[in-house]
């Protein structure tokens, strides 16, 4: 079946520091793959989305390409903030049209 | 525009009893998910909703779970007798009619089962 594997967390990071958060799915056909954030006490955002193989998705200084010959959408950003603290999320969208996640990466950046 | 809101925001009972959770999704939005976090793992799908019609119910863990949604606007989730495992977060997403929208997701209920 459909599902979706991130590195475990958590993550922690000084600030400007360079952030890689790996994802990689099992899927049939072609998905639209995102990537979620959860801030402190808020609710799932979405962070970025692609919807087809080459395809970068991009928000925040964030990015991630969707890589169909790895299985990948690896989420990476060139220089945290302390507040991009929080937890990540990767998931894909199956055929039914419904959400599978990964078990999400706490990230922590440090001043 | 006011975005997919949840209450209660987080809930504290005695396993057998019952709470009934509540989401309003955006407004004008035919599409609603239930969504659960247990135990800091994945987040897992429930049940969607399309209008006031359930379209896929392959989440639902049992029959002490059930899902309404009214007239097609908000949609409640009652969990009756209430278990130590349905301890987690439940998030509501909502999404626009149509097929590949974006889910838009509330900040969800927080459960307890003592």
């Amino acid at each position: 079946g459909n599902s979706v594997t991130q590195m475990e967390g958590p993550v922690t990071l000084s600030e400007e520091a360079f952030l890689t958060i790996n994802c990689t799915y099992t899927a049939t056909g072609y998905p639209s793959l995102f990537w979620y954030v959860q801030y402190p006490g808020e609710g799932l955002q979405l962070l970025l989305k692609a919807t087809k193989a080459d395809d970068k998705g991009s928000n925040k200084g964030f990015e991630a390409t969707y890589r169909k010959e790895t299985t990948s959408f690896h989420l990476e950003k060139g220089s945290v903030q302390v507040s991009d603290s929080a937890v990540y999320f990767c998931a894909l969208e199956d055929s039914s049209y419904k959400l599978i996640f990964g078990s999400g990466t706490r990230l922590l950046v440090r001043p | 525009e006011a975005g997919v809101t949840q209450f209660p925001s987080h809930s504290v009972i005695e396993k057998g009893q019952t709470v009934t959770l509540r989401c309003d999704p955006i407004s004008g939005h035919d599409n609603l998910y239930w969504y659960r976090r247990v135990m800091g793992k994945e987040i897992k799908f429930l049940l969607h909703f399309v209008k006031e019609s359930k379209q896929d119910e392959s989440g639902m863990p049992n029959n002490r779970f059930l899902a309404e949604r009214t007239g097609g606007t908000y949609s409640t989730l009652k969990v009756q007798p209430a278990e130590l495992e349905d301890s987690g977060v439940y998030f509501c997403a909502s999404s626009q009619a149509g097929l590949r929208e974006t889910q838009y997701f509330g900040p969800g209920t927080r459960l307890l089962v003592l």
